[in-house]
């Protein structure tokens, strides 16, 4: 089955800087990776996704980068805000077979001001 | 339009009692989904229903079993709980292959 790996597990930035969030996965035949973000005691909430045949998707201050090639994705948050501070999660899936999704273990971000 | 809901939030178990965890969804979603989160772990799926009438099993199965009432409703059951099993437990549904939209979740403690 698939396995997906989220690094780092814990990532400290400043108020402003960037923060990146790197995925890799093992299945070829996914093709949908979408990221959650889950404030504490919070269900988890989709943030933004991308599927395989886009290399790269932005929505504001957040873009997710894809490499089919590498099997590996990343998330990228711009001009960090103490708002943004929660776990992220990145999950892959292939279409059919109940469109399960295999998640990594999750990277808890914290913005310090 | 309440999305996806389940009960209860919190249940305290002794081992060996059972109980069932229940999840309904009011966005007509085809896909429901069973997952335990643990810290560390991220979130795991112990079952899932493609479709109205389908179960499968997922990554960490044993222990639960599910019931897909009707395209609504998907049903998680504890028969003999254990203190291993304590954990978050979060319902997801989908219509199609895209977003997931998950549960409140269901804090289940095992003693």
């Amino acid at each position: 089955g698939e396995n997906v790996e989220q690094h780092p597990s814990t990532l400290s930035v400043q108020e402003g800087d960037s923060a990146v969030i790197k995925c890799t996965y093992s299945d070829s035949a996914s093709n949908y990776f979408p990221w959650y973000k889950q404030e504490l005691g919070k269900r988890p909430q989709l943030i933004i996704d991308i599927r395989s045949n886009v290399g790269e998707k932005k929505d504001q201050r957040i873009a997710v980068t894809l490499n089919k090639t590498a099997k590996h994705f990343s998330l990228h948050i711009t001009e960090t805000q103490p708002e943004d501070s929660a776990v992220y999660f990145c999950a892959a899936g292939a279409t059919g077979g109940g469109n399960k999704l295999t998640f990594g273990t999750g990277t808890q971000l914290k913005v310090e001001l | 339009n309440a999305g996806v809901t389940q009960t209860p939030k919190f249940q305290v178990l002794k081992t060996g009692q059972s109980m069932t965890l229940q999840c309904a969804q009011d966005m007509n979603h085809n896909s429901m989904y069973w997952y335990r989160q643990d810290p560390g772990m991220g979130l795991r799926l112990i079952y899932y229903s493609a479709s109205e009438g389908t179960t499968d099993k997922g990554e960490v199965p044993n222990g639960y079993n599910v019931s897909r009432l009707n395209k609504r409703e998907f049903s998680l059951r504890l028969e003999s709980a254990a203190p291993s099993q304590t954990s978050v437990y979060f319902c997801a549904s989908t219509v199609s292959y895209g977003e997931q939209y998950f549960g409140p979740g269901t804090r289940l403690t095992v003693t």
